[in-house]
């Protein structure tokens, strides 16, 4: 049973390119969590999707950032125009329906490094 | 505004000793705590949780106490081995928010 996917595990971009990060959530969840990690800092909430459905995007900048899930494929996490600070690593988790959600199981990270 | 603290950036352990980890939280709408174990360059991985309806949870080496009038958990690992040596990420996440609030990490190193 394969864990959480993510690619690329590394991604360099020059400032005002875009960022496309990729996540295949393990096999029969359907919830799907990005994070974002800061150096020396803890992972911070960004958005909750479901299948063709943003839940919560709370966590998420304004401007250049967008997510999707769609029916069928990854979950992707788009990064517009970047810039120096976007560079993190970013995280993805899924969690099975129900009440199992508390119980996120992450990928291993896209490190995103903005030159 | 940080909701879940964890004040100690690293922590020191003798081989064989007891670690303890410690998290406290402001927000008292935290139903569910967690705690993560990472490596380099990998993603975290789940290692132990609470309910607030509990105060203690065991499983194998790991047990997590939460003390909710001082809103503080701790995660005690015994006897603590070299494998143990990680960033150790306390999070909290209510049933109505279904998103985990984490920790700024604690870097535990155990010594031979």
């Amino acid at each position: 049973n394969a864990g959480v996917m993510q690619n690329p595990r590394h991604l360099v971009r020059r400032r005002g390119q875009e960022a496309r990060l990729r996540c295949s959530p393990m096999k029969g969840h359907s919830h799907v969590y990005w994070y974002r990690q800061l150096p020396e800092e803890g992972l911070k909430f960004m958005v909750y999707l479901q299948k063709e459905n943003i839940i919560d995007e709370s966590g998420m900048p304004k401007e250049r950032f967008s997510a999707e899930f769609p029916k069928e494929g990854p979950s992707i996490l788009r990064i517009q125009q970047v810039v120096r600070g976007d560079s993190a690593a970013y995280f993805c988790a899924s969690s099975p329906p129900g009440q199992a959600f508390y119980e996120q199981y992450f990928g291993p990270g896209t490190r995103l490094t903005v030159t | 505004d940080q909701q879940v603290k964890q004040n100690s950036p690293s922590l020191s352990v003798q081989e064989g000793r007891i670690s303890i980890l410690n998290c406290d939280y402001t927000n008292s709408m935290f139903d569910y705590f967690l705690w993560y174990k990472k490596y380099p360059a990998e993603g975290p991985t789940f290692l132990i949780s609470i309910s607030s309806i509990k105060d203690k949870n065991e499983d194998g080496r790991f047990t997590v106490f939460l003390n909710k009038s001082a809103k503080h958990l701790s995660l005690h690992i015994v006897p603590s081995q070299p494998g143990d040596s990680a960033v150790y990420f306390c999070a909290a996440s209510n049933q109505g928010a279904q998103k985990l609030v984490f920790g700024q990490g604690t870097r535990l190193t155990i010594n031979p």
